[in-house]
């Protein structure tokens, strides 16, 4: 079993739809955990962290997490075709010892 | 504040050869990570240096080394070269007392 498992996709959504990206975990001591959304050919950029139960909302992005269920989800409303990106879900189970999800590549059609 | 940066952007080199890639980080931050990003194996980390020290390392082979200065600088090594060395590396850097990681944008390497 990965440590960080994400649906690859693609995920394709109409713009102005919501889009949804789910991603599980393995150790369930991880404590910290991050969105990173990733265009092509470019690095990482950082959309999220959360750290707590519950939901976090950022302008059009809510990260839901879930440790019960060792879930992490990225929810992004009224999608842009400049959202059209690889998302990558990231799990730190100790300090610094960051471990990453494959990715989904997510479409938005105009 | 200036962002992650990364020397050489891109490296083509042959099979047996070494490299060295570089890697500054944001002022103030003295946490550096280093990973390898391919298309088949995604996202993976190599190894963390905090204060000059290597404080995690990931499941790569010895040819696979680090080292960070004073002034957090860091920079990695691989030794002896092999086709699937091919990757992007990717270096990190973190403020203290947080785990947020912050990219660089990545050396891109070609073994021939």
């Amino acid at each position: 079993q990965k440590e960080v498992e994400q649906n690859s996709g693609p995920l394709s959504v109409p713009e102005g739809a919501i889009a949804s990206l789910n991603c599980t975990y393995s150790d369930r001591g991880s404590q910290s955990f991050f969105w990173y959304r990733q265009y092509s050919g470019k690095s990482p950029e950082l959309i999220m962290s959360i750290y707590s139960n519950g939901d976090k909302e950022d302008g059009r992005f809510t990260a839901q997490l879930n440790k019960a269920s060792q879930y992490v989800s990225l929810l992004i409303r009224d999608s842009q075709p400049s959202d059209s990106a690889t998302y990558l879900c990231a799990v730190n189970p100790n300090n610094n010892d960051m471990r990453f999800g494959a990715g989904t590549r997510l479409t938005v059609k105009p | 504040k200036a962002g992650v940066t990364q020397t050489p952007r891109y490296l083509i080199k042959t099979r047996g050869q070494q490299v060295t890639l570089s890697c500054s980080p944001i002022s103030g931050h003295r946490s550096v990570s280093w990973y390898q990003q391919t298309p088949g194996q995604g996202l993976q980390f190599l190894f963390e240096y905090f204060s000059e020290t290597q404080r995690n390392k990931g499941n790569f082979p010895g040819r696979f080394s680090g080292r960070q200065f004073s002034n957090s600088r860091s920079e990695m090594n691989v030794s002896t070269l092999e086709l699937g060395d091919s990757a992007l590396y990717l270096c990190a850097s973190s403020p203290e007392g947080a785990d947020t990681q912050y990219f660089g944008p990545g050396t891109r390497l070609t073994v021939l």
